[in-house]
């Protein structure tokens, strides 16, 4: 059964940091593509983050660039989301999600339940 | 970047009914679209890729079409389990792009 477990969500001053971790198990996760969506409370699904099987490519959401890094490591089936300069608008839940199919355009078919980011003072 | 303007925004029905929500995408998309349901309190569910490929394991009620860059999700006769928040994604590019979403509730 493949499962996806998120964990490192707290709250967080504005400017802090935090690291959201993702554990994957069920499926051969270094054959995978990997992502990170957010969803702030009461709004729509705005996705993240995206990395590739081998972790050599990686895609952002402008609003993230050069304050947030995706990484993984395929030796622990681990996605990880390293988020830095931390605004009250990141404050939302950080799911993962798997590729549907590897190395290929993919919708999300296996999703973690979530883990809440509060960036507030 | 893709815009996914979806709509309505809010859907109120009975069960039984026949229930349509549509998502444009501002340019092109090649069919790369996506359906999601969402419960309160839940992660999302995959329905329907590729515009109208039905996934693994979800009811027949649930269909997809596609009319250039308008793509429309269809509930057939709905169900109580399918009050929920219904997103439409784009995966032709990047960013990925989700619609605003469609919040079914009863009627």
């Amino acid at each position: 059964e493949v499962q996806l477990v998120e964990s490192g969500g707290g709250l967080v001053q504005p400017g802090g940091s935090l690291r959201l971790s993702c554990v994957a198990s069920g499926f051969t996760f270094s054959n995978y593509g990997m992502n990170w969506v957010r969803q702030a409370p009461g709004k729509g699904l705005e996705w993240v983050a995206n990395i590739k099987y081998d972790g050599r490519e990686k895609y952002y959401v402008a609003s993230v660039k050069g304050r947030i890094t995706i990484s993984r490591d395929n030796a622990k089936n681990s996605l990880y989301l390293h988020m830095n300069s931390l605004r009250a608008e990141d404050t939302a839940v950080y799911y993962c999600a798997r590729d549907r199919v590897p190395m290929s355009r993919s919708p999300f078919d296996y999703w973690g339940p979530g883990t809440l980011v509060t960036v507030s003072s | 970047d893709i815009q996914m303007t979806q709509s309505p925004s809010t859907l109120s029905a009975s069960v039984g009914d026949r229930v349509t929500i549509t998502c444009r995408a501002s340019q092109s998309i090649s069919g790369w679209l996506a359906w999601y349901q969402q419960k309160p309190g839940k992660a999302p569910k995959l329905l329907i890729y590729k515009a109208s490929s039905l996934e693994s394991g979800v009811p027949s009620r649930f269909s997809g079409s596609e009319s250039g860059t308008e793509f429309t999700l269809t509930i057939s006769s709905l169900q109580p389990d399918d009050f929920a928040s219904y997103y439409c994604q784009q995966y032709n590019s990047y960013p990925e792009t989700f619609g605003q979403g469609t919040k079914v509730e009863i009627k």
